[in-house]
């Protein structure tokens, strides 16, 4: 069976200071992935998805960036973090199904 | 720009209600309508879903009408229970991207 793991689940940040989330899947191989971010009262905004190794596919202009550098593992990374960066962290991987995505438990990030 | 507006932002009914929310979309490229399901702490998780082809898909309690014609889908939870409830997120997609709604939080009333 197929899985997501996406670390850290919590995290606490000074703003300018870098950010690296992680995210893995098992089971299942060349999926798509993505990273969405969940603000309040903005719902989930696609942030990058990837369709391969080294294929990043930027939603949102920011300072924000995102990596595939292995068929399964994304990282989404920032060198300097704003207050506008919190919020809830979302990687998901798919389709088996179109629209069918799966989602990791989160990142909760917290900018001060 | 946002490509699917979802209503109400929130939602209270009754149990045994039924609850219904609202999504349009903008793109007609679209392909793929899905709803999600969210609790708090928790990813979202695929609830229903409804190709452009289809008029109305049923699942158990839950059931998407979609209107190509007006742009519009939107979800019906019959009997609506407490577990029921959560935020849920409609959705639009084609090929490889998938856009969401804001969301709308329900709460079923015991």
């Amino acid at each position: 069976s197929q899985t997501i793991h996406q670390w850290p689940a919590t995290l606490v940040q000074p703003v300018g200071s870098p950010l690296s989330l992680e995210c893995t899947v098992e089971g299942t191989s060349n999926p798509n992935l993505y990273w969405y971010r969940q603000a309040a009262g903005r719902g989930l905004q696609l942030l990058f998805y990837s369709v391969g190794i080294g294929q990043i596919s930027s939603e949102v202009p920011q300072n924000l960036s995102a990596s595939r550098p292995q068929d399964r593992q994304f990282i989404l990374s920032s060198k300097k973090l704003l207050l506008s960066d919190s919020g809830f962290y979302l990687c998901a991987w798919g389709p088996f199904v179109p629209g069918e995505l799966f989602f990791g438990e989160g990142s909760r990030l917290t900018v001060l | 720009q946002q490509q699917v507006k979802q209503s109400p932002q929130s939602l209270i009914v009754q149990k045994g209600g039924i609850s219904i929310i609202n999504c349009a979309y903008e793109n007609t490229a679209f392909d793929y309508f899905p709803w999600y399901q969210q609790f708090p702490g928790k990813g979202p998780a695929l609830l229903i879903a409804i190709r452009p082809d289809v008029s109305e898909k049923k699942e158990g309690r839950f059931t998407i009408s979609f209107n190509k014609s007006a742009k519009q889908f939107s979800l019906h939870i019959m009997d609506s229970q407490p577990g029921d409830s959560a935020t849920y997120f409609c959705a639009a997609g084609r090929d490889d991207k998938i856009i969401f709604g804001k969301g709308t939080r329900l709460h079923i009333l015991p």
